[in-house]
């Protein structure tokens, strides 16, 4: 059973930073390219940004790019979100998200872990 | 980046109904389009990939179809436990996006 499991949200004050973790089981992790979604409160779905399985290629939404660094670690079965010179704009609950063998469309979400940003 | 605009934002059933959801894209992405329910609390889950493939579990009722720009997402009866709200995306090239998304209520 695919397993995603986020941790590392919390409270942040603007211009800080938080480094957010997904820990994944139940697939080969080295095989499928990974992404963080993220959803303001009461609001829609925002891509953030994807990576390769290899680790090699990495994708950004305008919103984050310069400011976030996606990463993974396949030896841990882990993928990072390294968000820096945090927004208010930012506060939401940030999802990791499976890509679906081929396309990147997301067969398995974790529960989210909350980021909020506030003096 | 390609806009996906999705409408109506929200609609009011009642079971049995029949409920159709819209998803327009701002250029041509084939049929690289994706549906999501999602309920309150809980992450997106995959309901249609391809535009019209049905993920495994999904219910029958639910279907999708459409190409390059413009996608329905309907539910031919609608049931209590579809009371959510949807969400297309298409992943025709990065960035991806994401509609606005639908909520519907059960009246």
């Amino acid at each position: 059973e695919v397993q995603l499991l986020e941790s590392g949200g919390g409270l942040v004050q603007p211009g800080g930073s938080l480094r957010l973790s997904c820990a994944a089981s139940g697939f080969t992790f080295i095989s499928y390219a990974m992404s963080w979604v993220r959803q303001a409160p009461g609001k829609g779905l925002e891509w953030v940004a994807a990576i390769g399985g290899g680790g090699a290629t990495t994708h950004y939404a305008d919103s984050v790019k310069g400011r976030f660094t996606i990463s993974r670690d396949n030896s841990k079965n882990t993928l990072y979100l390294q968000m820096n010179f945090l927004r208010a704009e930012d506060t939401a609950v940030y999802y990791c998200a499976k890509d679906e063998e081929t396309d990147p469309f997301f067969d398995h979400w974790g529960q989210g872990t909350l980021v909020t940003v506030s003096s | 980046a390609i806009q996906l605009t999705q409408s109506p934002s929200s609609l009011s059933a009642s079971v049995g109904d029949r409920v159709t959801i819209t998803c327009r894209a701002s250029q041509g992405i084939g049929n690289a389009l994706a549906w999501y329910q999602q309920k309150p609390g809980k992450p997106p889950q995959i309901l249609i990939y391809d535009a019209s493939t049905l993920e495994s579990g999904v219910p029958l009722r639910i279907s999708g179809s459409g190409s390059v720009t413009y996608f329905t997402l309907t539910i031919t009866s609608l049931q209590p436990e579809d009371s959510a709200s949807y969400f297309c995306q298409h992943y025709r090239s990065y960035p991806l996006t994401f509609g606005g998304g639908t909520k519907v209520e059960i009246k």
